[in-house]
Order: structure tokens, then C-alpha cells, then sequence
């Protein structure tokens, strides 16, 4: 089946810093992707997605690639600020059939100011 | 104006008992969801319903029947509590119950069920 595995966190970085986390993905065909961000005590927003190889969705400045190859859909942000302080969800979608949401175990990132 | 809204925020309940969740969207969208988050924030999905039909239905326990009086409402009744039904459950809604680009599911605060 579908399966989604991220870094395990936490991470704890410093404001300014360059950040990755790290998405890989299996899945039959060719999955939509998706970042989802959790604020404390709120639920889960859409942060970016890509829906086809090569994609590079964007957002907030998060960046991430959808690698076909590698089976990856990285999240990385140049400069970080406290306020990205948050739990962050990598998803994938089956393109095909009722639409299923199947999430990684999510990442906690700390930004110390 | 919340798009997606869940009550109550927090269910703290003896194990045995029955209680419902509920959760309404105003975003006039056709399919809704129930999600599960379990202690190590892994979350997973129950259910899923189309314009009131039933389209997805995990390997959840059949203690756990959603009902969806009309699309705008996806309620969660849970009955015979126990210990592991402990966990914050989402309520989503996206336009469509086909994958697809432009099905962007938008998801509640979520409702955290304490069993005791």
C-alpha cells in the first residue's frame, strides 16, 4: 500500500536558519503531494503541493520538489523564524478512486529566536 | 466565518460511555472527512462521505458510525468508549471525492477525546 515516511524530529533550529525536511514516498502510479503545517492547537493547513514529477510547489517560502526518481518531496526553507515554529505533515494523494489523504508521522520544528 | 468547525474542542469521558462529535463545513463542498491523531501525532483516515454516501471506510471498529444528516454536517458517534479511542479527531471537507489537483482537503480544529 500507499505509505508516506518523514524525518523524525523534533528539530530545533535558530532564527535565519536554512531547514530540511525530509519526505520519501511509496505508492503505485503517480501520487499528488502534498505539506500540511500544524500550529499548536489548531488543525492542519495546507503549507504547498505539487501534483506532477518535476512539480515545485511553493508557499510562505517553503519550497519543495517533487522527485519521481528518488521518490522524494523534500521541504526546505532558507530562512527560518520563529513563527514557522510548528508539526509539519507530508501527504500524498493516489491520483486515481476516491480521494485518500496518507500522511508521514510528521516533524516538530522549534525555531529558537 | 470558519470554514470547517468541530465540537466540542475537548471530550474528557469515562470508558463505556457513548458520545458524538460533530463537525460542519460552510464551504459548500461535497465530500467530508474524519480523521484520526493518535498520541505520536500520526494521523490516519476513518471515514470519508460524498454528498451523504458512505465512499471510504478504513478498518475501523464498528463502535465508530459517522452520520451525515446533509454535506454540509459529517457526525462522529463513538460507542463503548475505551483507553485507545483517546486521540484528536479531524473533520476535513474538499470539493470533490475524486483524487485529483484541485480536491484540496481544508480540516478543522480538531476535537481532542479524552477516555478515562
Amino acid at each position: 500500500g500507499n505509505s508516506v515516511t518523514q524525518m523524525e524530529g523534533p528539530v530545533t533550529l535558530s532564527e535565519e536558519a536554512f531547514l530540511t525536511i525530509n519526505c520519501t514516498y511509496t505508492a503505485t502510479g503517480y501520487p499528488s503531494l502534498f505539506w500540511y503545517v500544524q500550529y499548536p492547537g489548531e488543525g492542519l493547513q495546507l503549507l504547498l503541493k505539487a501534483t506532477k514529477a518535476d512539480d515545485k510547489g511553493s508557499n510562505k517560502g517553503f519550497e519543495a520538489t517533487y522527485r519521481k526518481e528518488t521518490t522524494s518531496f523534500h521541504l526546505e526553507k532558507g530562512s527560518v523564524q520563529v513563527s514557522d515554529s510548528a508539526v509539519y505533515f507530508c501527504a500524498l494523494s493516489d491520483r486515481q478512486g476516491a480521494q485518500k489523504l496518507v500522511f508521514g508521522q510528521g516533524t516538530r520544528l522549534t525555531i529558537n529566536p | 466565518d470558519t470554514a470547517v468547525s468541530q465540537t466540542p474542542k475537548y471530550l474528557v469521558t469515562q470508558m463505556g460511555n457513548d458520545k458524538s462529535i460533530k463537525c460542519e463545513q460552510n464551504l459548500g463542498h461535497d465530500t467530508m472527512y474524519w480523521y484520526k491523531q493518535d498520541s505520536k501525532k500520526f494521523l490516519k483516515i476513518m471515514f470519508s462521505y460524498n454528498n451523504k454516501e458512505l465512499i471510504i471506510n478504513e478498518t475501523v471498529p464498528n463502535r465508530f458510525s459517522p452520520k451525515s444528516p446533509d454535506k454540509a454536517h459529517l457526525n462522529l458517534h463513538i460507542n463503548s468508549l475505551e483507553l485507545g479511542d483517546s486521540a484528536v479527531y479531524f473533520c476535513a471537507s474538499s470539493q470533490g471525492s475524486l483524487a485529483g489537483s484541485n480536491n484540496e482537503q481544508f480540516f478543522g480544529p480538531g476535537t481532542r477525546l479524552t477516555v478515562l
